[in-house]
Formats: structure tokens, sequence, C-alpha cells
């Protein structure tokens, strides 16, 4: 199956500085998204973003399906912003659309 | 969107024994999906829960740990068999109505002791 890496593994901000986080897929995809686990563990979908740039607010993401690569950029992060953010890839048609996920970018961001 | 619920959200069980997991969808959906997730770890699809079909297990999954009932388009529920302590994980429902956006579910957290 696909595989997808996250980089980097953990990461440490003061609030209001600006991150990226890097998602890499080693076969094309049909859909991908992003998703924030918050500290309680509800997964919070972010963005479908198969391909192209999308923003929503403090957030923003862009992939590169031909680099077969996904970056999601947090501006002006908040404490409310710590928690797991997961890439997650679609596998295709043999199995059943199903997403398989990375292992996840742990941020914590400190007053 | 969906709104997902699971039932129970938590629960603590003695080795050997089942739960069923229930899961409720506000809507009708085609594509169901069971995850797990394992302390501090990602999350593993266990199986793709399609109305009308058999439940499709992935590879280190199978029927007899997982069975999954399917009977409608907003309903779902995920026994775990025979438990041990390797089973304590959050256990997720997902849905997806179309190719794009999926949604979970706010998970049901097992402790098998």
């Amino acid at each position: 199956g696909i595989q997808v890496e996250q980089s980097p593994p953990d990461l440490i901000l003061q609030e209001g500085a600006n991150s990226t986080l890097r998602c890499n897929f080693s076969d094309s995809v049909n859909n991908l998204q992003w998703f924030h686990q918050n500290p309680w563990g509800q997964l919070i979908n972010l963005f479908y973003i198969p391909s192209g740039t999308k923003q929503n607010g403090r957030l923003s993401a862009t992939t590169v399906a031909t680099e077969r690569y996904s970056l999601l950029y947090i501006s002006s992060s908040q404490t409310t912003d710590s928690g797991v953010y997961f890439c997650a890839v679609e596998q295709g048609s043999n199995s059943g659309y199903a997403l398989n996920f990375g292992k996840g970018t742990s941020l914590l961001v400190t007053p | 969107s969906a709104v997902i619920s699971q039932k129970p959200s938590r629960d603590i069980c003695q080795r050997g024994t089942s739960l069923t997991i229930q899961c409720q969808v506000d809507s009708q959906v085609t594509m169901m999906f069971w995850y797990r997730q394992q302390p501090g770890q990602s999350l593993t699809l266990i199986a793709t829960a399609n109305q009308g079909s058999e439940a499709t297990y992935e590879s280190g999954f199978v029927i007899d740990k997982f069975p999954i009932s399917r009977p409608n388009l907003t309903f779902s529920t995920l026994t775990v068999s025979n438990m041990s302590p390797e089973d304590s994980s959050i256990y997720l429902c997902s849905v997806r109505r179309s190719r794009e956006t999926q949604y979970f579910g706010p998970g049901t957290r097992l402790l098998v002791l």
C-alpha cells in the first residue's frame, strides 16, 4: 500500500510562531486529507486537498501531487492548536476508498 | 458534514470477555470504516463496512476477532472478542458520503485488564 511519512514527528512552538508540517507519500493518490486530533482525542478534518492550495483562517495547505508531497501551514499559532496533526491518503479502489494515515506530527504550542 | 456518536465512550473490561461498540450517524452514509488507535500511535484501519455487503478486513484483522454488523445506512457495530490487554486502544468509527471529506466519531476508549 501507499506509504505516508510525516515530518517533523514532534514540534514545540511558542504562541504566535508559524510552522510548516510535511507529508510525503509514495504513490499517486486520489484523496489526501489533513486532520487535527485534539488533546481529548477528537479527530477534526482540516482539509480535503488531493492537489492545489486551500486556506481556512490561520491554516493553509498545499499538495503537489506530481511530486508526492503536501504541506500544512499554521500561522500565528495558538495554544488551542496543540495536538497531533495527521496526513491521510486514499489507497484506491482495492481498499474500498479507506484512508491510510501517517504517524502524525505532535505539536505543542506554549504560552 | 456528519455527526457521529459512539457507545460506550469508554470501558474497562476483563480479559477473555467481549465488548460491542455502537456507531450511529445522523444521516445515511454508504462508506463506513472502523479504525484502531493504540496508545501513542497513529490510526490503523480494521475494516470497511459498506451496507449491503460483508465487511472487508485489513491484513492482521479477522472476522472472528472483530465481527462487524452494518444493518442499515446509519448504524454499525464492532465487537472486540476474547479481549486481551493488547486490545487496549481507542476504537473509532468513521464515515464518508462522497469521495471527499471523511468524518470521525469521538472514539471508544477501551482498557483491558
